[in-house]
């Protein structure tokens, strides 16, 4: 079945504790994506890989990395979380042909709260 | 600017009754797509059109129509006789320039829609 998935679903933590959150997409997409959701704000644009080893700042970057070391998979990192960042997050991923838009395909989401 | 703006914040009508979502979009690009997504109580994203700048069909999928009207740059959205399981947050999302180079989605703020038995 094609997917995108997203590890874990949930996780409290506190304060200053890195943690990553995994994403792994199974259809060869080149196009990979981080957006995180918040009441009344919809989801911003965090991080996006058009490629292996080639990755973009989103409109909300701050505080977080990415690294896309293989194709399939796109972890979100936050070295040093905080209470700001307490948020639903999503991964999505698409295939890039030419100048036209590529349906995304999104994960579950992540609930992260920073205690 | 690029924006998509959802003014209803929260929407609550009685099962059966026709319900309109609004979405107004701004860019100045003449090819783009625009979405609606439904995120209910469960939260994933659940994909449910997506409408290219040039085709202002109108479209119809069983209780759920779409209004596409370049002139006023908005997209409608509405629910005929509502059930339940139509409440959700419903966003309205853009693609300027087909995706452009970074294959960019804009999302609105979503509006909740609350269906009362």
């Amino acid at each position: 079945e094609a997917q995108v998935t997203q590890n874990p679903r949930y996780l409290i933590t506190v304060t200053g504790k890195k943690l990553t959150v995994t994403c792994s997409q199974n259809m060869n997409h080149e196009y990979m994506s981080w957006y995180r959701q918040d009441p009344g704000l919809g989801l911003r644009q965090i991080y996006y890989s058009m490629n292996v080893e080639v990755t973009d700042k989103g409109d909300v970057p701050e505080g977080y990395k990415v690294s896309r070391k293989e194709k399939r998979n796109f972890p979100l990192i936050l070295e040093s979380p905080s209470p700001n960042q307490t948020s639903l997050y999503f991964c999505a991923s698409s295939r890039i042909r030419g100048q036209y838009y590529n349906e995304q395909f999104f994960g579950p989401g992540t609930r992260l709260t920073v205690l | 600017a690029q924006k998509v703006t959802q003014a209803q914040t929260e929407i609550s009508v009685v099962e059966k009754e026709d319900v309109t979502l609004d979405c107004v979009y701004e860019t100045r690009d003449t090819t783009y797509y625009l979405f609606w997504y439904k995120q209910p109580p469960s939260g994933e994203l659940v994909f449910l059109i997506r409408r290219n700048s040039f085709d202002e069909q109108n479209e119809i999928s069983g209780r759920y129509s779409w209004n596409f009207q370049k002139s006023t740059s908005s997209f409608n959205f509405t629910i005929t006789a509502s059930q339940v399981v139509d409440s959700a947050v419903y966003f309205c999302a853009l693609s300027p320039n087909y995706g452009g180079a970074t294959n960019k989605l804009i999302f609105g703020t979503g509006t909740l829609l609350a269906v009362q038995p």
